[in-house]
């Protein structure tokens, strides 16, 4: 089955702990991104990739960092996390960046 | 900066009905034009997908349209049921994808 898989699907954590969310996709795509989803602020990209090793800022890259190694796996990493990184986080892949986008289920962080 | 809105914010008809969400965009330089679904605590779900150089897709009770030039687009969706309450995103893309906020719609049976 065609999928791009998140994990966790949530977690809790204190300020200052490093994290990282996992994105898989089993697709053979060469596009992946990041976003974050805030009330009120709706859908905001962090960072995107074009293919292995090419990645790019978003709109709010701040805070965030990604790698892309391997074609498959797009991690996003938050190295000293902050109560505003608090936030739904998704992450999408694609062929290429115009053609459909598909999403994992979604990210909920937390930090206190 | 691409910026897009999309009216109504909420929608609320009775199940059977035809209606239209709009979205528009400030930017004409698009590759092309997607609408996704997203429902509650879920990810986004791909509807269609328009092409710049297309005007319009279908799929099923779906019907997507895009006027490039004065940076519009709606999603006409014919005999709506309860399943299609979601909220629905508009996102043109040039190198990167720029998210509506959504309309919010509910289907009463």
């Amino acid at each position: 089955e065609a999928q791009v898989t998140q994990n966790p699907r949530y977690l809790i954590t204190v300020t200052g702990k490093k994290l990282t969310v996992t994105c898989s996709q089993n697709m053979n795509h060469e596009y992946m991104s990041w976003y974050r989803q805030d009330p009120g602020l709706g859908l905001r990209q962090i960072y995107y990739s074009m293919n292995v090793e090419v990645t790019d800022k978003g709109d709010v890259p701040e805070g965030y960092k990604v790698s892309r190694k391997e074609k498959r796996n797009f991690p996003l990493i938050l190295e000293s996390p902050s109560p505003n990184q608090t936030s739904l986080y998704f992450c999408a892949s694609g062929l290429n960046d115009q053609q459909p986008q598909h999403f994992g289920d979604g990210t909920r962080l937390s930090i206190l | 900066k691409q910026e897009v809105t999309q009216i109504p914010a909420a929608l609320s008809v009775p199940e059977g009905e035809n209606l239209v969400l709009n979205c528009s965009f400030t930017d004409s330089a698009i590759y092309n034009l997607q609408w996704f679904r997203q429902d509650p605590g879920k990810g986004l779900t791909s509807l269609l997908l328009i092409q710049s150089s297309q005007r319009e897709q279908t799929s099923g009770r779906l019907n997507a349209s895009l006027d490039k030039s004065s940076g519009r687009s709606t999603l006409y969706i014919a005999a709506s049921q309860p399943g299609d309450s979601a909220t629905y995103l508009c996102v043109p893309s040039l190198n990167d994808m720029r998210f509506g906020a959504g309309t919010r719609l509910t289907v009463k049976p």
